[in-house]
């Protein structure tokens, strides 16, 4: 399987704290995603960062690649009881000039932000 | 933004019988749309890639006389779930591709899901 892994499977925080969740993969990628989805629905796109970047920003969230090691983490800052979800990290490698890209996700971190 | 819609939202069914899913892009063509399963508390695992006018691709280990994909115009695809058994309940997510060129850093847009339950 190429299904990458997520750390920690489940997480539970308090609001105000930050949190972070870990990823790993195992092929080479052309780009990182990580998506939020709340228990029952459908997916969020949350940022994507491409294999030649080493950190983002969007908002609360902090996201950081280290392709030497096939790593990503997600930080997310000041953590909000509506933050709580489960998150997603998906990998997109190079299919081929005019091949839709095929997405590989990870197995997910849990969180629980609570009051 | 690109939306993505899926009917029905849920649907439980007899064992034996067929159900069709139907995924749309609204504000958008998507000549690519993907299908997922995902079981409870699971990840997302890739069933198949729809391109619309061709035949489906399907991942390794995915019947495809099984789970029928008909990508019958740029907006909408379709899954047929054939001769559903108790085992085949999860939940189906599809996404579209909002192509921007023919780069590979195309966006996925998923649907909000399908939770099917086979009784």
């Amino acid at each position: 399987s190429q299904q990458g892994e997520e750390d920690p499977q489940a997480l539970s925080i308090q609001e105000g704290e930050n949190a972070t969740m870990n990823c790993s993969y195992k092929t080479s990628i052309n780009n990182l995603q990580w998506y939020r989805q709340n228990s029952g629905r459908g997916l969020v796109h949350l940022i994507l960062i491409r294999s030649n970047e080493r950190e983002k920003h969007s908002g609360r969230l902090r996201v950081t690649l280290d392709t030497s090691k096939k790593s990503s983490s997600l930080l997310i800052t000041a953590s909000r009881a509506a933050d709580t979800a489960s998150y997603f990290c998906a990998t997109d490698a190079f299919q081929g000039t005019g091949t839709a890209s095929k997405l590989t996700f990870g197995t997910g971190t849990r969180l629980q932000v609570t009051l | 933004g690109a939306v993505v819609s899926q009917h029905p939202s849920w649907v439980i069914c007899k064992s034996g019988t067929s159900v069709k899913i139907e995924c749309r892009s609204l504000d958008f063509q998507a000549t690519t749309m993907f299908w997922y399963r995902q079981f409870p508390k699971q990840s997302l695992m890739l069933m198949a890639t729809s391109n619309e006018g061709s035949k489906a691709t399907y991942e390794q280990g995915v019947e495809k006389d099984k789970f029928l994909i008909n990508h019958a115009s740029l907006t909408l695809s379709t899954l047929t779930v054939t001769s559903a058994h108790p085992e085949d309940s999860s939940f189906y997510i599809c996404s579209a591709i909002l192509r921007r060129g023919l780069s590979s850093q195309d966006t996925q847009y998923f649907g909000p899901g399908t939770r099917l339950t086979v009784l």
